[in-house]
């Protein structure tokens, strides 16, 4: 399995409050990625980051922000939570590789519950 | 817009059948589709990348194809056992090197 750790691994919080989510990777991997998983919904992302201090938005970025200080580590923040951001969370990770064709590598994801 | 679907959305077959899982998209214009597994409250485990230059892939019991110009995806799995129960997603990647994920086939495999 590649080196990805998420943490926490659940959370529960309340409205209103701020909540960081944390992405550590042992791989040396370039990009990071963060997604939600919601029923009906699948897989969303929410923003991806292709270096140190270089990062864009996705499909579902409002409400959300992003920080890569390391290579190693990517951190989700979530202002001001709201109820609609409960979901599971997943950072993936990917690199070039052979031939250039990103395959993606996930971490064991985060759910977090906002009441 | 790409946009990939997934047909069944769920599926239970008794163990040892031979099954085909399905994946379409809309845009040809992909670099590469992968196959994932995810278990019930676990992360995804990336089962096989096609590079957009590729038919088909194969891992052990698994065959993945690909036909770009007919925008579909099969993921054929070979007697089937009951740990092959998880629900398969596929994804395709765009040029900007994200995915676009259908949303999944939950197989069920009956001992």
């Amino acid at each position: 399995d590649a080196g990805i750790t998420q943490s926490p691994r659940h959370k529960v919080t309340e409205t209103g409050t701020p909540v960081t989510l944390r992405c550590h990777q042992t791989e040396n991997h370039r990009y990071m990625y963060w997604y939600r998983q919601d029923p009906g919904h699948g897989l969303r992302l929410i923003h991806y980051s292709y270096g140190v201090k270089d990062t864009d938005k996705g499909e579902v970025s409002d409400g959300y922000s992003v920080s890569r200080s390391k290579t190693e580590d990517f951190l989700l923040t979530l202002e001001s939570a709201t109820s609609s951001q409960t979901s599971v969370y997943f950072c993936a990770i990917s690199d070039p590789g052979t031939g250039g064709f990103y395959e993606q590598y996930f971490g064991p994801g985060t759910r977090l519950t906002v009441t | 817009k790409q946009e990939v679907t997934q047909i069944p959305a769920a599926l239970s077959v008794p163990e040892g059948e031979n099954l085909v899982l399905n994946c379409s998209f809309t845009d040809s214009a992909i670099y590469n589709l992968q196959w994932f597994r995810q278990d019930p409250g676990k992360g995804l485990t990336s089962l096989l990348l096609i590079q957009s230059s590729q038919r088909e892939q194969t891992s052990g019991r698994l065959n993945a194809s690909l036909d770009k110009s007919s925008g579909r995806s099969t993921l054929y799995i070979a007697a089937s056992q009951p740990g092959d129960s998880a629900t398969y997603l596929c994804a395709v990647s765009d040029s900007n090197y994200q995915l676009i994920w259908g949303a999944g086939t939950k197989l069920i495999i009956k001992p």
